[in-house]
């Protein structure tokens, strides 16, 4: 079945950049997500990449996706406090509807 | 403001009884996705519905039954609840065409006691 994992927790400075990492095992994913959750909020989504792409760049946010090593990341530029939450990984499938599998998100703490 | 809302906010109940979840999806969009998201099983896909039609079906248990109405609206239905039930639950929407994106609500939270 399909499996995403992420790692629990990211902590980085005011100004640096971020880079949270992803690894799936659907090799039949068509496009995989990156959502963005806040304290008690929903999910946000903040950009998604083709699986024919290895790269997308959205203002601050860069993806990067090596489909060989089954491998996303998601890179946000000039971190900022506002930043921090919980961003969760999620690839969708070939058929099977259009459900997503999520990682189990990532905590992304930015310090002054 | 994602364009897909739910209601209740909150919900809290007893074990055994039965609570009714509801979702509405952006405008123009056909098919609604319900989620759970718990602290020990993270977030996982339910069901899925298109235009009425279920379309898909995850980890859903027998005890939770889901429809998607003419209007588009959509219900979960959760019964025999229990402790472990207590979670938020999501849904989301697409326009079903097979266009990438998913957009979420702001849940509703239940909580089982």
């Amino acid at each position: 079945g399909e499996d995403v994992e992420q790692s629990l927790f990211l902590s980085v400075r005011e100004g640096d950049s971020s880079v949270i990492n992803c690894t799936y095992t659907d090799s039949s994913s068509t496009y995989l997500y990156w959502y963005k959750q806040e304290p008690g909020a929903g999910l946000q989504l903040l950009t998604y990449i083709f699986s024919n792409m290895d790269m997308k760049q959205d203002q601050r946010l860069t993806v990067l996706l090596n489909k060989k090593d089954k491998h996303l990341s998601l890179r946000i530029a000039d971190t900022q406090t506002g930043d921090s939450a919980i961003y969760f990984c999620a690839e969708r499938g070939w058929g099977g509807g259009n459900k997503l599998t999520f990682g189990t998100g990532t905590q992304l703490k930015v310090e002054l | 403001d994602s364009g897909v809302t739910q209601t209740p906010k909150h919900l809290i109940t007893a074990t055994g009884q039965r609570v009714t979840l509801r979702c509405s999806p952006r405008s123009g969009d056909l098919s609604v996705y319900w989620y759970q998201q718990s602290l020990d099983q993270g977030l996982q896909f339910l069901i899925q519905y298109y235009n009425g039609e279920e379309r898909a079906k995850g980890n859903i248990l027998e005890r939770f039954s889901a429809q998607q109405f003419p209007d588009l609206h959509s219900e979960l239905n959760l019964s025999s609840l229990e402790l472990g039930d207590s979670a938020l639950y999501f849904c989301a929407s697409s326009d079903g065409t097979g266009s990438s994106e998913q957009y979420f609500g702001p849940g509703t939270r239940l909580t089982v006691t």
